[in-house]
């Protein structure tokens, strides 16, 4: 069965910085997806970001960019240049190809201090 | 389009007594699902649907049922409800053709069972 870890239930960061999030997973599959969603108190889920497994480069989507080691099962989030309305709950997801079925970490809350 | 929409926003419940979460997308997906998100366990899937007629159970599915009469409603019925259902109920969309395709989420229901 697949896993989803964030070992970081909170965050904080200045406005302007730059944040990193930190998910880890386990899988014996080897074609997949990866998700990063963000939950702002409006309880809304946000689709951040996604990656391919098979896609050796980075996804980017805009000041957001993820860090994916498929050999270590590691797909970080950075977050540049932090905006007070980044302040959200932020999930990591993941699918195995032609499931459909998300499996998410247990979230990272962050806050974006001015 | 209206999206992913789910009624009500709010409920508030007593032990043993029933009720259904409606569902309802207009972006004609053959896919949709119920997941519940608890405190410190991020989002966990209730039930899915591959299409009007077919539905599956996810990794917490009991007591929840679900049926698919049509392709834009999936409503979450809850026959006898207990304490350990309250959480938040999230339901979401997505087509099956494209597996990185986005899943869309409705705004969710926040259950309390008393």
């Amino acid at each position: 069965a697949q896993t989803v870890t964030q070992s970081q239930p909170e965050m904080s960061v200045q406005e302007a910085e730059t944040v990193t999030l930190s998910c880890t997973y386990d899988t014996s599959e080897n074609n997949y997806y990866l998700f990063w969603y963000k939950q702002p108190p409006s309880r809304q889920m946000i689709l951040v970001i996604r990656q391919e497994a098979y896609k050796q480069q980075n996804a980017t989507e805009n000041r957001f960019s993820v860090n994916f080691q498929k050999a270590a099962k590691s797909f970080s989030l950075k977050i540049s240049d932090s905006q007070l309305g980044d302040t959200a709950m932020y999930f990591c997801a993941f699918m195995k190809q032609s499931s459909y079925k998300l499996i998410f970490g247990s979230g990272t809350r962050l806050l974006v201090r001015p | 389009n209206a999206g992913v929409t789910q009624t009500p926003k709010f409920q508030v419940l007593k032990t043993g007594q029933s009720m259904t979460l409606q569902c309802a997308q207009d972006m004609n997906h053959e896919y949709m699902s119920w997941y519940r998100q608890d405190p410190g366990m991020g989002l966990r899937l209730i039930h899915y649907s591959v299409g009007a007629g077919i539905t599956d159970q996810g990794e917490v599915p009991n007591g929840y049922n679900v049926s698919r009469s049509t392709t834009e409603d999936f409503p979450l019925r809850l026959l006898s409800a207990a304490p350990s259902q309250t959480s938040v109920y999230f339901c979401a969309s997505r087509g099956l053709a494209g597996d990185a395709n986005e899943q869309f989420f409705g705004p969710g229901t926040r259950l309390t069972v008393l």
